[in-house]
């Protein structure tokens, strides 16, 4: 069975970069798509971008584009997201979400990540 | 953007009931729509994908039907642990986009 493991809870200044990853066990990095997905306390989630299954590009949310940057270490299997010119609207819980090699639908979720942008 | 639009956004039923809740997107989607289940504090838990097929272990009373842009998600016979809120997603196009929740509360 896949898990995903997150990093823990962070707290960074208005302005700062975060970078959040999620640690794949029970399967190797390359079977999936990782997508990441974020949701405000209270709201419903938000997709930030991911992987494409079908040709392996990395796509983003035009919301998130040009501020967020997905990367991948296969060597330790694990994903990377990170987030930059931080602001109070930022203050969300982040999930990497996978998708299994063959399909298009998510499958696995972290635990998710508590990023909180406070002066 | 396909906005995902559900209803309704709150419901209050008894254990043992049936329940139904509505998902609509803006343009056709096929069938690929998936929806999620979350409890307070707790990741997303996926439900169906495809809108009808179960993810592995989830119990047959969840069901889903649909295509193109209407779609239901159906729970019989609830149980205690099933309110929660669930949320729709569409995965046919980027940017992948999720309905606003619907909250299922005990009457």
């Amino acid at each position: 069975q896949v898990q995903l493991v997150q990093s823990g809870a962070e707290v960074k200044k208005p302005g700062a970069s975060v970078k959040v990853s999620c640690k794949v066990s029970g399967d190797t990095l390359t079977e999936l798509s990782m997508h990441w997905v974020r949701q405000v306390p209270g709201k419903g989630p938000v997709w930030m971008g991911g992987l494409d299954p079908d040709d392996g590009e990395t796509v983003y949310a035009p919301k998130f584009q040009g501020r967020v940057t997905l990367t991948e270490d296969t060597s330790t299997d694990t994903a990377y997201m990170e987030l930059n010119s931080l602001t109070s609207e930022d203050t969300a819980v982040y999930y990497c979400v996978a998708i299994y090699s063959g399909s298009h639908e998510f499958d696995y979720w972290g635990q998710g990540t508590l990023v909180t942008v406070s002066s | 953007d396909i906005q995902m639009t559900q209803s309704p956004s709150s419901l209050s039923a008894s254990v043992g009931d049936r329940v139904t809740i509505t998902c609509r997107a803006s343009q056709g989607i096929s069938k690929s729509l998936a929806w999620f289940q979350q409890n307070p504090g707790k990741a997303p838990r996926s439900l169906i994908f495809a809108a009808s097929s179960l993810q592995s272990g989830v119990p047959s009373r969840f069901s889903g039907s649909g295509s193109g842009t209407d779609f239901t998600l159906t729970i019989s016979g609830l149980q205690p642990e099933d309110f929660a809120t669930y949320y729709c997603q569409q995965y046919n196009t980027y940017p992948l986009t999720f309905g606003g929740g619907t909250k299922l509360e005990i009457k």
